[in-house]
């Protein structure tokens, strides 16, 4: 079993939609969880992150993380065009910034 | 601009060769990460250098190899490459000495590299 597990999607919506993107992970443990968007030809770069359980909202963006069901979801609200993109989940697994990744969802918001 | 820079953008060699990918990190940061990012595999971390120390190891190959120099840029060299060494290899840099663990990491514009 791998340690975060992601859906790839794709993900197609509509604009003005509600995208919920979810990730779960094994290890009951981890602490620190991020979601980080990457554009297309271009590096992943962190969009939110979360400390333990509950909600964070940054905007239209709300992360929330489920510890007992070890399970964290990206809430996108009024979806654009703009949040084209792959969503990767993504725990801090360990010291030294150790990451380890979900597989990504792609997202595909169209007009 | 996450003010990480990698070199070269894209890369295109045969089996059996060598190349060396290079990164500078932000301005700063200490720490350099390696990732490997595959269709099949996501993305997965390689190695970490730290101030020029070899820091943590993930699923870094025998056939790779990484340093980071006093100025602080790393290098990773790929040897002996496979067709499954195709990939996009980012580079990411954190913590400019701050010594806490945040997660974030501000990751360059990738090396994609094509082994025929």
């Amino acid at each position: 079993q791998k340690e975060v597990e992601q859906d790839p999607g794709p993900l197609s919506v509509p604009e003005g939609a509600i995208v919920s993107l979810n990730c779960t992970y094994s290890n009951s443990a981890f602490q620190y969880f991020m979601w980080y968007r990457q554009y297309s030809r271009k590096g992943p770069e962190l969009l939110m992150y979360t400390y333990s359980s509950g909600n964070k909202e940054d905007g239209r963006f709300t992360a929330q993380v489920d510890k007992s069901s070890k399970y964290i979801s990206l809430f996108i609200r009024d979806s654009q065009p703009s949040d084209s993109a792959t969503y990767l989940c993504a725990i801090l697994a360990g010291g030294y910034n150790k990451l380890i990744f979900g597989a990504g969802t792609r997202l595909a918001v169209h007009p | 601009d996450s003010g990480v820079t990698q070199t070269p953008k894209h890369l295109i060699t045969a089996t059996g060769q060598r190349v060396t990918l290079r990164c500078s990190p932000r301005s700063g940061d200490l720490s350099v990460y390696w990732y490997q990012q595959s269709l099949d595999q996501g993305l997965q971390f390689l190695i970490q250098y730290y101030n020029g120390e070899e820091r943590a190891k993930g699923n870094i190959l025998e056939r790779f190899s990484a340093q980071q120099f006093p100025d602080l840029h790393s290098e990773l060299n790929l040897s002996s490459l496979e067709l499954g060494d195709s990939a996009l290899y980012f580079c990411a840099s954190s913590g400019a000495g701050t010594g806490v663990d945040t997660g974030e990491l501000f990751f360059g514009e990738g090396s994609r590299l094509t082994v025929l």
